[in-house]
């Protein structure tokens, strides 16, 4: 059974910190990693891949993916009011299954 | 571009009763899937769809049947409604299975009583 699992918080983080969201995964073979970021009564929004290990930026976002310790990781910097969502990670496993896992997901709240 | 588009956005049914959910994508995307998310349970997979003309079980397929109709469409049916079937329903695409990179339609929230 692949496992992803993440703190279901509520993670609370003033404005303007640096917020920091985790994940592990059961399945060594995963290659694929994505977070989602969910708005309450809205969609799952694909905001970050990574596929390798290292830190992957865009923006305010940060990516880290470390496959030796099977975590991977969200870093938001400036963090708004308007981040204020659940962030969904998801592991997919290439060479055969690739359908992603999605963890449970973390509740992050930015307050000004 | 729309991207994903689910219909319908909401609805109430009978136990027994049967009923389809529409998705249609306009990305030229291969790959498609059916969600259901219902809390503390996280999102978890139907039904996919590889590409055009197979469709294959995802961990909770019992109760629903899927047609991918075409390219473009991606159909999740309830035969005969259970309760325990009501969650909201996320249709996804991505333009091929590897890497997953889904891109989802904005839900169905169906409660059946």
């Amino acid at each position: 059974q692949k496992e992803v699992e993440q703190n279901s918080g509520p993670l609370s983080v003033p404005e303007g910190a640096i917020a920091s969201l985790n994940c592990t995964y059961s399945d060594r073979g995963s290659q694929s990693f994505f977070w989602y970021r969910q708005y309450s009564g809205k969609s799952p929004e694909l905001i970050m891949s990574i596929y390798s290990n290292g830190d992957k930026e865009d923006g305010r976002f940060t990516a880290q993916l470390n496959k030796a310790s099977q975590y991977v990781s969200l870093l938001i910097r400036d963090s708004q009011p308007s981040d204020s969502a659940t962030y969904l990670c998801a592991v997919s496993h290439s060479g055969g299954s690739y359908i992603p896992t999605f963890g449970r997901g973390t509740s992050l709240i930015v307050h000004p | 571009n729309a991207g994903v588009t689910q219909t319908p956005k909401f609805q109430v049914l009978k136990t027994g009763q049967s009923m389809t959910l529409q998705c249609a994508q306009d990305m030229n995307h291969n790959s498609m899937y059916w969600y259901r998310q219902d809390p503390g349970m996280g999102l978890r997979l139907i039904y996919y769809s590889a590409s055009e003309g197979t469709t294959d079980k995802g961990e909770v397929p019992n109760g629903y049947n899927v047609s991918r109709l075409n390219k473009r469409e991606f159909s999740l049916r309830l035969e005969s409604a259970a309760p325990s079937q009501t969650s909201v329903y996320f249709c996804a695409s991505s333009q091929q299975l590897d890497p997953p990179e889904a891109f989802f339609g904005q839900g169905t929230r169906l409660t059946v009583v």
